[in-house]
């Protein structure tokens, strides 16, 4: 089965700087790689996702950029602000129609300093 | 909102008890999950209904039984919880024939006493 490996586990930043957050996955076969941010007592709600046919996008502040061979992906937030703190969440499947399980990350505390 | 309810928010309970989760989504999906969110801990997938048919149990403990009566709807009841059962229990749903997207609800906090 899918395995995902994000690091860091906990990442503090200064208002204004950049965040990078880094996922590995071991099913080639992955094709759909989605994140979830989850403020303190809420839901965990869709940022951004990305598909295998593209390597990077963006909206607005946040992008993903996926390098398929080496299977990793990457989420950066640029001009981090406090509203940004939250445990974020990498995750990676199969998409299409069908029964397919996501597998997720452990998460990544973002912390936004202001 | 994403569409997805869950109820009770908050949920404290003994290890004798006997209680229910409830989901709902107005989101006219057809596939919907029960994850469970324990501290530094990936979320872990529990159950996954589509059409109402159970396809998936991620080698969950009898103490937790799901229900799906119809495509909007999702239940988990509890019985003779442990207190390592503590955690916050997500609901989530997707759209069967499209991509995965899934929309969670807010969850359950579970303290099992």
């Amino acid at each position: 089965g899918e395995n995902v490996e994000q690091h860091p586990s906990t990442l503090s930043v200064q208002e204004g700087d950049s965040a990078v957050i880094k996922c590995t996955y071991s099913d080639s076969a992955s094709n759909y790689f989605p994140w979830y941010k989850q403020e303190l007592g809420k839901r965990p709600q869709l940022i951004i996702d990305i598909r295998s046919n593209v390597g990077e996008k963006k909206d607005q502040r946040i992008a993903v950029t996926l390098n398929k061979t080496a299977k990793h992906f990457s989420l950066h937030i640029t001009e981090t602000q406090p509203e940004d703190s939250a445990v974020y969440f990498c995750a990676a499947s199969f998409s299409g129609a069908g029964s397919y399980q996501l597998t997720f990350g452990k998460g990544t505390k973002l912390s936004v300093i202001p | 909102e994403t569409g997805v309810t869950q109820t009770p928010r908050h949920l404290v309970m003994g290890m004798t008890n006997k209680k229910s989760l409830k989901c709902e989504q107005h989101l006219g999906h057809n596939a919907m999950y029960w994850y469970k969110q324990s501290a530094k801990k990936p979320l872990e997938l529990m159950f996954v209904y589509n059409f109402k048919e159970q396809t998936e149990n991620n080698s969950v403990p009898s103490r937790f039984s799901p229900e799906c009566p119809n495509s909007s709807h999702l239940f988990l009841h509890l019985h003779t919880l442990q207190p390592e059962d503590s955690a916050l229990y997500l609901c989530a749903s997707r759209d069967f024939e499209g991509a995965n997207i899934q929309y969670f609800g807010a969850g359950t906090r579970l303290s099992v006493l």
